[in-house]
């Protein structure tokens, strides 16, 4: 099951450290995205970006921050001064030209 | 700001029973909007676009910009279709193809 990938599927952290999320495409996809999955809530963009080296926010950045090095990786990181980090980060991918996202599976942090 | 809301959050029927699921936006410019479905254990996945007029897995949703609703319907429910459901909007058109979601609804449908 390859397409997108995300690791660990579980993070624990304590309160004050950074943590990084990992998320990998072989899709060759030009876009990708972080979304934060809280219950009731729905799915909230973190972060998006396009292309290699470029990346805007989304309309919860505070707190994190990407990279985009290369085309098929776009990890995040969560750093100490979200306020409320514990939740389900789900990362995606779409093709230029597309409409269509595709979703990895997701990996659950926990910071206490 | 674009907006959607999804006003159940649990949705139970019976096998065979039609079953709608509401789905709300507003949004200044044209939408584009779009079900996504996440099965248990499974992946996020798109489900059906407005632009498309698609019928998937007996799934049915108009956009009625009137009432400025893209409600998702299906005539006779199917036990497979238990699931969480989000509904979503996009900006941006396809160069950006930023996501707005709903709260999302958990169907449930009972043998």
């Amino acid at each position: 099951d390859g397409g997108i990938t995300q690791s660990p599927k579980y993070l624990f952290r304590k309160e004050g450290q950074n943590v990084t999320l990992s998320c990998e495409q072989n899709l060759n996809h030009d876009a990708m995205y972080w979304y934060r999955q809280d219950p009731g809530q729905g799915l909230r963009l973190i972060y998006y970006s396009q292309i290699v080296n470029d990346f805007q926010k989304g309309d919860i950045a505070e707190g994190y921050s990407v990279s985009r090095e290369k085309k098929e990786s776009f990890p995040l990181t969560v750093t100490s001064a979200q306020k409320n980090p514990t939740a389900f980060y789900l990362c995606a991918s779409k093709e230029a030209g597309t409409y269509e996202q595709y979703f990895g599976p997701g990996t659950r942090l926990t910071v206490t | 700001a674009q907006r959607v809301t999804q006003p159940e959050k649990l949705l139970s029927v019976f096998k065979g029973a039609p079953v709608e699921l509401k789905c709300n936006y507003s949004y200044s410019g044209s939408p584009e909007l779009f079900w996504y479905v996440q099965y248990s254990r499974q992946r996020l996945q798109l489900l059906l676009r407005h632009i498309s007029r698609e019928s998937i897995k007996g799934f049915t949703a108009d956009l009625n910009k009137g009432e400025t609703s893209f409600h998702l319907k299906k005539p006779f429910a199917q036990e497979e279709d238990s699931a969480m459901y989000y509904c979503a909007l996009s900006s941006g058109g396809t160069s950006y193809g930023k996501l707005t979601f709903g709260q999302g609804t958990i169907l449930t449908v009972h043998p």
